[in-house]
């Protein structure tokens, strides 16, 4: 597509239960990358996606959290039986990978604003 | 692993003033990008920088990477109401993991 679409754009959801948030990247984008953010706070790497394979998933805070990529794709971030302080914006971002003009520069999209009550 | 320090965490301008922001790394960077996030919006790619002491003008934004590769600057001439959100510098790390640095908050006083 033109741009990276997040789904769904707001996800209000009650302690405990799983929710899945979507990313379909800039078609073509080899890399994905899975960020968060608290209100008022910077961006916390969580997972970053190489085609299918994650190299690095350093970031995800505990295993409750997950995150897979198909088709070197859509990827889907899997957060289980939720807590109030998974409350935040997930922001999700491609980009191409290499040497040339306009690798490595990420894309994001609008968000996934989670509110767990 | 790499991380970044960016200062000031907040900024205070008058309209019509100058300030710069800087990024500070411990460690050689190959390149350092900076993003601009709007209030209530997503981050926007600004620049790039790759080479040592490489300075990049955009409009009234002015971009350097310092000549160690260590550290890099944003200065702003002639602030307006527009330039008000987060500005992030962002390091490439090993196996392409772009971290970004905490943020400089800008707010313009009209």
């Amino acid at each position: 597509g033109a741009g990276v679409s997040q789904s769904p754009s707001n996800k209000v959801t009650e302690k405990g239960k799983d929710v899945e948030l979507r990313c379909d990247p800039i078609s073509g984008h080899t890399a994905l990358y899975w960020y968060r953010q608290r209100l008022g706070q910077g961006l916390e790497f969580l997972i970053y996606f190489q085609g299918n394979s994650a190299p690095d998933k350093s970031g995800l805070p505990s295993d409750r959290f997950s995150a897979e990529r198909t088709g070197e794709s859509v990827s889907t971030l899997t957060i289980q039986r939720t807590q109030q302080e998974d409350s935040a914006v997930y922001l999700c971002a491609s980009s191409l990978v290499g040497t040339g003009g306009g690798a490595n520069v990420l894309t994001f999209g609008a968000g996934s604003r989670l509110t767990v009550l | 692993g790499q991380q970044v320090m960016q200062i000031p965490q907040y900024q205070h301008v008058q309209e019509g003033e100058d300030f710069t922001t800087y990024c500070n790394s411990s460690t050689t960077l190959s390149n350092i990008q900076w993003y601009k996030q709007r209030p209530g919006g997503h981050p926007v790619f600004l620049i790039q920088l790759v080479k040592s002491g490489e300075v990049k003008k955009q409009k009234r934004l002015t971009f350097q990477f310092g000549e160690a590769k260590k550290n890099s600057s944003l200065h702003i001439t002639a602030t307006q109401t527009t330039d008000v959100g987060t500005y992030f510098c962002v390091l490439l790390a090993a196996g392409n993991k772009l971290t970004f640095g905490g943020g400089t908050r800008v707010l313009v006083k009209p």
